[in-house]
């Protein structure tokens, strides 16, 4: 069955370090999304991708990047992190030939001390 | 901006039927979607409407009247099970980026 999964699933860092959480999705979906999500505030677009080599900066971006070398994965990283971005962060897709709907990955939880 | 509403918790009983309301005031508007998330879980897609008027799925109904920014969401016959934190979200343009609502958690008591 397709799929989208993220990992890890859950990661502990410290202030100032680089930070990769992968994304990765079977449905050959053209479009890709990172969210994430804090009390009080709801899901919040970081960036997003409608396709190979195509980035774009969500409401929250600064201090994240994306890159989107082929259809399957699309990998946020954080430069330099900063315990304001511990949060739990989701991963999303969708297929713009066919449907507007998203389809969200697991989740991954991550905490920066 | 972009501004959507919805009532932060609500409580109801089992068996009985609710209705979880949401407004917006978007700069765009092709879609309003429902979600779904569970405790530590990810959002789970319910329903989407494009057109006014309500759309039926099994317990759950969706109604929408774009004239006044506003849509709920029907659950009837709750169940235990319904407990979850429900989504409201707009889809801003034909660009499939969507915003979302702070969300409704929906206590459901036995």
């Amino acid at each position: 069955d397709a799929e989208i999964t993220q990992s890890p699933r859950h990661k502990i860092t410290e202030t100032g370090r680089q930070v990769t959480l992968a994304c990765h999705q079977t449905w050959n979906h053209n479009n890709m999304f990172w969210y994430r999500q804090d009390l009080g505030h709801g899901l919040r677009l970081i960036h997003y991708s409608y396709g190979v080599h195509d980035t774009n900066k969500g409401e929250v971006s600064d201090g994240y990047s994306v890159s989107r070398s082929n259809t399957e994965d699309l990998p946020l990283t954080l430069e330099s992190a900063a315990s304001s971005q511990t949060s739990v962060y989701f991963c999303a897709s969708s297929d713009s030939r066919t449907s507007d709907t998203q389809y969200f990955g697991p989740g991954t939880r991550l905490t920066v001390l | 901006g972009q501004n959507i509403d919805q009532p932060t918790e609500m409580t109801a009983t089992e068996g009985a039927i609710v209705q979880i309301n949401c407004t917006y005031q978007t700069s765009g508007f092709n879609g309003l979607f429902w979600y779904q998330q569970h405790a530590g879980e990810a959002p789970t897609f319910l329903s989407y409407n494009v057109l006014d008027g309500l759309e039926e799925k099994g317990r759950f109904s969706s109604f929408l009247s774009r004239s006044k920014g506003y849509s709920y969401l029907l659950l009837k016959e709750l169940q235990m099970k319904d407990s979850a934190s429900y989504l409201c979200a707009v889809n801003l343009n034909r660009d499939d980026k969507i915003i979302f609502g702070k969300g409704t958690r929906l206590h459901i008591l036995p």
